[in-house]
C-alpha cells in the first residue's frame, strides 16, 4: 500500500520563524507535490518536483522554497513564516509518465498555524 | 484564473437519494479527470477517474460523466449514504501530468 507520510499533523509557529514541513513516500514515485488547502480556494499547487534535485514553481510559490535531495523525500520550507501562511499543507506523490493514468497519493496533511 | 471550477461549495442530500456534484473546466487539452474525497484532518483519497475519450465511468455507487462539448464533469452517488459526507474535489490533468483542482464541494448526507 502506497504511503505518503507527513512528519507533523499539527504545527504552531511564530511569525518570522523558518519552518520545515517534511514529506516521505515509500513507493519509489518520481513526482512529488506540495499543495495548500484553504476554504473556498481548494488545493493550490506551491511547488513540485519530477526528479531528485529538480524543482518547479507551482501557482503560489511566493514565500516558500523546497528541497529534494533524495527521491523519497520532499521538504517544504517557509523562509519566514507569516500569518497568511496559516493553512492545511498537503504533500502528494505519483509515478511519472503519460502512457497510463497515474493519480496522486496524498499524505494526511499538516495543519500549520502561524501566530 | 481557475481552470477547474466547482461552483457549489456545499450540497445537502437525504440518505438513499442521488447526490450530483458538478465541475466545469476551461482547458480542452485536459486528458484525465478525477474525483477525490476528503474527510476532515485527512488527505484527499482517490475516488474515480475518467479519460477524455470516454463519457461515462462507473464504479459501484459512483458514476462520473464527462461532457466534453460543454467542458463539464459530474459525479453521481447513488444511493447516498451518511458515510459519503465529505468534501469532494474534482481535478483535471494537462499535457505535463500536472493536476488542477477545483475548490471543492462539501457534501452532507442526512440520515
Amino acid at each position: 500500500d502506497v504511503k505518503v507520510t507527513q512528519s507533523s499533523r499539527y504545527l504552531v509557529k511564530r511569525t518570522g520563524e523558518k519552518v520545515f514541513l517534511e514529506c516521505v513516500q515509500d513507493m519509489d514515485h518520481e513526482n512529488m507535490f506540495w499543495y495548500r488547502q484553504d476554504p473556498g480556494l481548494g488545493l493550490r499547487l506551491i511547488y513540485f518536483s519530477y526528479d531528485v534535485k529538480m524543482k518547479e514553481k507551482g501557482d503560489i510559490p511566493e514565500g516558500y522554497s523546497v528541497s529534494r535531495e533524495k527521491k523519497e523525500r520532499f521538504s517544504l520550507i517557509l523562509e519566514s513564516a507569516s500569518t497568511n501562511q496559516t493553512s492545511m499543507y498537503l504533500c502528494a506523490s505519483s509515478l511519472a509518465g503519460r502512457g497510463e493514468f497515474y493519480g496522486y497519493t496524498f499524505g494526511s496533511g499538516t495543519r500549520l498555524t502561524v501566530v | 484564473d481557475q481552470q477547474v471550477k466547482q461552483n457549489s461549495p456545499s450540497l445537502s442530500v437525504q440518505e438513499g437519494r442521488i447526490s450530483i456534484l458538478n465541475c466545469d473546466y476551461t482547458n480542452s487539452m485536459f486528458d484525465y479527470f478525477l474525483w477525490y474525497k476528503k474527510y476532515p484532518a485527512e488527505g484527499p483519497t482517490f475516488l474515480i477517474s475518467i479519460s477524455s475519450i470516454k463519457d461515462k465511468n462507473e464504479d459501484g455507487r459512483f458514476t462520473v460523466f464527462l461532457n466534453k462539448s460543454a467542458k463539464h464533469l459530474s459525479l453521481h452517488i447513488v444511493p447516498s449514504q451518511p458515510g459519503d459526507s465529505a468534501v469532494y474535489f474534482c481535478a483535471a490533468r494537462d499535457n505535463f501530468n500536472k493536476f488542477y483542482f477545483g475548490s471543492g464541494t462539501k457534501l452532507n448526507v442526512k440520515p
